[in-house]
């Protein structure tokens, strides 16, 4: 079946290292996207990638890098620089590059916890 | 730039009640409407869309219609069920173009009880 997948679905972290969260479609996707969710705050986006080797920031991207090296995968770093990295991250991908005019498809998501 | 304001919540309801959730939008431009739903322990996934104002978009028994002259898109269905408990995200986009992305609302938590 195509769909998102994230991995791990929860992962805890010590302060001061870096953790990578990754994400891979199979729905042969141009564009993806990570989002963080935090209570009462809906979601934000951190970056997004509408083609292979190419991204751009979203709202949020301090403390946060991306890679897109294949189409299928986004792999998220979060850093020691992010100063409040604990929230629930989902991953997302849309058909083209066209926003939200495409439907976006999310996946399951990885809930982060700082220790 | 471009927001989502949604009602405030959470909203408790018994079964077969009638629900409507509020959502109006700021846009320079004449954007697509989009609610999305996150059922507990899962990522989100469209429910309905409009893209031109007084288009209705419809799914699932859920309804919401593009009123451009009072910039809303609020969602209703005249009578919920317990498996509609979840998160419903108001958002919206831009025209398409290079830079487009999804403006979502910071979402309202419904629980229906038997």
């Amino acid at each position: 079946d195509g769909g998102i997948t994230q991995s791990p679905k929860y992962l805890f972290r010590k302060e001061g290292q870096n953790v990578t969260l990754s994400c891979e479609q199979n729905l042969n996707h141009d564009a993806m996207y990570w989002y963080r969710q935090d209570p009462g705050q809906g979601l934000r986006l951190i970056y997004y990638s509408q083609i292979v080797n190419d991204f751009q920031k979203g709202d949020i991207a301090e403390g946060y890098s991306v890679s897109r090296e294949k189409k299928e995968s986004f792999p998220l770093t979060v850093t020691s620089a992010q100063k409040n990295p604990t929230a629930f991250y989902l991953c997302a991908s849309s058909a083209t590059g066209n926003g939200g005019w495409d439907e976006q498809f999310f996946g399951p998501g990885t809930r982060l916890t700082v220790l | 730039g471009d927001s989502v304001t949604q009602m405030e919540g959470p909203v408790t309801l018994s079964e077969e009640a009638f629900l409507t959730i509020n959502c109006t939008y700021t846009a320079t431009g004449y954007p697509s409407l989009f609610w999305y739903v996150q059922y507990p322990g899962e990522g989100l996934q469209l429910l309905l869309k409009a893209t031109k104002a007084d288009d209705k978009g419809s799914n699932k028994g859920f309804e919401a219609t593009y009123r451009k002259e009072t910039t809303s898109f609020h969602l209703e269905k005249g009578s919920v069920q317990v498996s509609d408990s979840a998160v419903y995200f108001c958002a919206l986009s831009e025209k398409p173009g290079a830079n487009s992305k999804l403006t979502f609302g910071k979402g309202i938590t419904l629980s229906v009880r038997p």
